[in-house]
Parts: structure tokens; sequence; C-alpha cells
């Protein structure tokens, strides 16, 4: 099946900084790719759906300033928290479809390995 | 509002067999979807139903009623590897998933 490769898989970082997560589709050309937040023992939340070559998406009270995302190419999006805070911390899941003009045709998402961030 | 709901844990002993249930409430429809996912890991796809009735695939089915708004996953021959939370997704009018909170597999010897 298709390959979705997330890095990095964890991150620590003090109050205040910025970090930057990778989503690369490794062996398929992803139009629409997809950001979301899981809390422990909750369910995903999705934040944006990042379309290539133009502005992301987000979702009703996700803050577009602070969750920086880009999708400056067909194998790549990059989620950046900037001045990130200990209720950032989460685990941050990117995924992409296979489906053409970016809509889900074949039924199936393929996920990245997720990043936990860990705010201090 | 749009409402996806399914047990929050289950137990059920290696070699059994269990049912996992999903009702859904949303705007529209265009597919039902079941994730397994391991504590700390991405979800990994199970299945896709978007008609009527049951779809095999090894050890793991899934059943989808549209008119009752209804899926479940059936999962055979259980496995100790097979300990970890199912999440139910439908895709709505609009192609948004709307996620369940997921239920929890305990699986004990």
């Amino acid at each position: 099946g298709a390959v979705v490769s997330q890095h990095p898989s964890r991150v620590i970082c003090k109050s205040g900084t910025s970090v930057k997560i990778e989503c690369r589709s490794l062996d398929f050309q992803a139009t629409t790719m997809f950001w979301y937040r899981q809390f422990p023992k909750q369910s995903l939340m999705l934040m944006a759906t990042s379309n290539e070559g133009s502005k992301a998406t987000y979702e009703q009270g996700v803050e577009k300033d602070k969750f920086l995302i880009n999708h400056a190419s067909l194998t790549l999006s990059t989620l950046t928290v900037t001045s990130a805070h200990p209720e950032d911390s989460s685990f941050y899941i990117c995924s992409a479809s296979l489906g053409t003009s970016g809509g889900i045709g074949s039924g199936e998402l393929f996920f990245g390995e997720g990043s936990r961030l860990t705010v201090l | 509002g749009q409402n996806i709901d399914q047990p929050t844990e289950m137990t059920a002993t290696e070699g059994a067999i269990v049912q996992i249930n999903c009702t859904y409430q949303t705007s529209g429809f265009n597919g039902l979807f079941w994730y397994q996912q391991h504590a700390g890991e991405a979800p990994t796809f199970l299945s896709y139903n978007v008609l009527d009735g049951l779809e095999e695939k090894g050890r793991f089915s899934s059943f989808l009623s549209r008119s009752k708004g209804y899926s479940y996953l059936l999962l055979k021959e259980l496995q100790m590897k097979d300990s970890a939370s199912y999440l139910c997704a439908v895709m709505d009018s609009n192609y948004q998933l709307i996620w369940g909170a997921g239920t929890k597999l305990i699986i004990k010897p």
C-alpha cells in the first residue's frame, strides 16, 4: 500500500518555540493531505485540509496563525506549531488520499506515523 | 448535529469472536471506514463500506446498513495483537470524515 512518512516522531520543546512537522507521501502524489490532532483517549480531530499549491482550509476553532500549514509539493506538507505552549502538547497525525482530484475516491486514507509533541 | 457512537471499551478472549458496533447520524453519507489504532501509533485502514452488506477481509469483516445508520466490525480468531482501539468514521456529504471516539478492545488469554 501507499506509504506516508511523518517526521519527527517525537519532539520536546520549550514554551514559546516553534516546531515543524513534516508529512511526506513516499510513493504517490497526494494533492490533498489532512492534519489531525489527538488528545489521550480521544478521537482524531481534523485540524485542516491541505491542498497542494493553495492555502489550507482550517476547521472551526483552529488558529491558522498558530498552526501554519504549507503544501508546497505533491509529496510534502508541513505543519508548524508557532510559539508552542504546554496546551499544544498532543499527538499530531497527517494523512493523505489516493483519490483523484483530492477526493477519497478509493475509499482509503493513509496515515503518517504521528508526531508526539511535548511542550515544557 | 453529526454523531458517531461506538462502545468505549470491550473485552474478549483470545481465539474468540467479537463484534464492535457503530451507529451514526450524519449530513449525507459517502462511506464508512474502520481503522485500527494501537496505543501511541497512527491509525491503520481496515475497511471501507459504501454499499449495504458484509465485506470480508481475512479475519476481519465489516457490515453496513445505511437505512439503519449502523455498521459493525467483526473480528474472528482473536489474537493478542488485536488489542487496540477501533475507530469508526463516516464520510459526510462534504466528503469530510466524522470520527467516532473509538472502541478500546482488550484481549485476554
